[in-house]
């Protein structure tokens, strides 16, 4: 059964700061991997998805790094703002068929200005 | 474009009572999603629907049930209410299901008394 993690479950970061969200998955049979986010009481954004076989995809201030084999997946936010803060959760899909998106419990990221 | 709407946004309901949430999916999008989020358990896939057909479903009781129109708008529907069913249900729409990038509604938010 796959089981998506996410450490820290929250953080607290000063204005302009580069930071790295973690993200890993016990099984590495993953069709890809989608990074959201969520503002309270409201739905999840998209911001990126990696393919299995991509290393990384970008979309301005954001990176975000795949390493399948190790079953680790990164979301790099360059130089933060306090509108960045929202709550970052990261999903995978099975390597089998049309399966649903597997999610972790999200990391809650407090810019302060 | 208009993005995936969810009706209503807010609902207190009783145990034992049933209740029917709505979702319409971008236009063009074939798959809708539903998703049960909680505290506790985090972001748990309910069922998805394409082309009015259900094509996954995750592990929650037959109290939860869905249905898709042929313009794409899904329902779902808890019969018999439980304290625990109160949540915040999302639903997610695609092109072709979810696989693809998924395009979530700002949810429903549920409350069992």
């Amino acid at each position: 059964k796959q089981e998506v993690t996410q450490i820290p479950a929250a953080l607290s970061v000063p204005e302009g700061e580069n930071l790295v969200l973690n993200c890993s998955f016990t099984d590495s049979a993953i069709y890809n991997l989608q990074w959201f986010r969520q503002d309270p009481g409201k739905g999840l954004t998209s911001l990126l998805l990696i393919q299995s076989s991509q290393r990384e995809q970008t979309s301005g201030r954001l990176n975000a790094s795949l390493d399948k084999s190790s079953g680790r997946s990164t979301l790099y936010i360059a130089a933060s703002q306090p509108g960045d803060s929202a709550t970052y959760l990261c999903a995978v899909n099975r390597n089998s068929g049309n399966t649903p998106l597997v999610f972790g419990k999200g990391t809650r990221l407090s810019v302060i200005a | 474009k208009a993005g995936v709407t969810q009706t209503p946004r807010y609902l207190i309901k009783t145990r034992g009572q049933q209740v029917t949430l709505s979702c319409s999916p971008i236009s063009g999008h074939r798959s809708v999603s539903w998703y049960q989020q909680t505290p506790g358990q985090g972001l748990q896939f309910l069922f998805e629907y394409f082309s009015e057909t259900q094509r996954n479903k995750g592990n929650f009781p037959g109290r939860f049930s869905g249905r898709q129109f042929s313009n794409s708008r899904s329902e779902m529907n808890v019969s018999t209410l439980e304290l625990g069913d109160s949540a915040l249900y999302l639903c997610a729409s695609s092109l072709v299901g979810v696989t693809d990038t998924q395009y979530f509604g700002p949810g429903t938010r549920l409350t069992v008394l």
